[in-house]
């Protein structure tokens, strides 16, 4: 397969609660992205880390990555019911074409 | 920010019948753009990449006749599912890549549902 996976599939919390995803890939990359999708809509791109970064912060977002493990994680603090969409993240693959590998997706669920 | 247009948003067709669905940058020239199809509740998997001005390159397992893509100028970006079926029913997704800069824009999507 082409894509690489992530845990949870499924996840499920409370309002305020901080939600965690993961992601590991196979390739080497030259960076990972996140991306949010609400259902049945398009992407929107939360962040971008770099091969040799290792932690980027954005807002509420906390995203990591350990290029040894070939695996990033997505930390979302103090969630809100907003926040409750599907989380893709997506890698390069090593090219610097634009083309984008895709996680599975965690599809996160915050309950008010 | 940049915008990528795709349209129509949704259609529903018979089957055995051929639909167009456009990907369009609106406020910038994108050389190449890419082609994803999303299936109920699964991942986005890329079909095809879009050249500006030559062939597609599709990826392995994507029939390039059954999914015509053509890129006929800087800002658009087509693709036809020839002779649909329902199988084909899914969220079509494009992204382009911003000739000067190299970033990625995705568009909203388009569902398409064959009867």
């Amino acid at each position: 397969s082409q894509q690489g996976e992530e845990d949870p599939q499924a996840l499920s919390i409370q309002e305020g609660e901080n939600a965690t995803m993961n992601c590991s890939y196979k390739t080497s990359i030259n960076n990972l992205q996140w991306y949010r999708q609400n259902s049945g809509r398009g992407l929107v791109h939360l962040i971008l880390i770099r091969s040799n970064e290792r932690e980027k912060h954005s807002g509420r977002l906390r995203v990591t990555l350990d290029t040894s493990k070939k695996s990033s994680s997505l930390l979302i603090t103090a969630s809100r019911a907003a926040d409750t969409a599907s989380y893709f993240c997506a890698t390069d693959a090593g090219s610097n074409t634009g083309k984008l590998i895709f996680g599975q997706g965690t599809t996160l669920q915050v309950k008010p | 920010g940049a915008v990528v247009s795709q349209h129509p948003s949704w259609v529903i067709c018979k089957s055995g019948t051929s639909v167009k669905i456009e990907c369009r940058s609106l406020d910038f020239q994108a050389t190449t753009m890419f082609w994803y199809r999303q299936f109920p509740k699964q991942s986005l998997m890329l079909m095809a990449t879009s050249n500006e001005g030559s062939k597609a390159t599709y990826e392995q397992g994507v029939e390039k006749d059954k999914f015509l893509i053509n890129h006929a100028s800087l800002t658009l970006s087509t693709l036809t599912v020839t002779s649909a079926h329902p199988e084909d029913s899914s969220f079509y997704i494009c992204s382009a890549r911003q000739q000067n800069t190299g970033e990625l824009f995705f568009g909203e999507g388009s569902r398409l549902t064959v009867l």
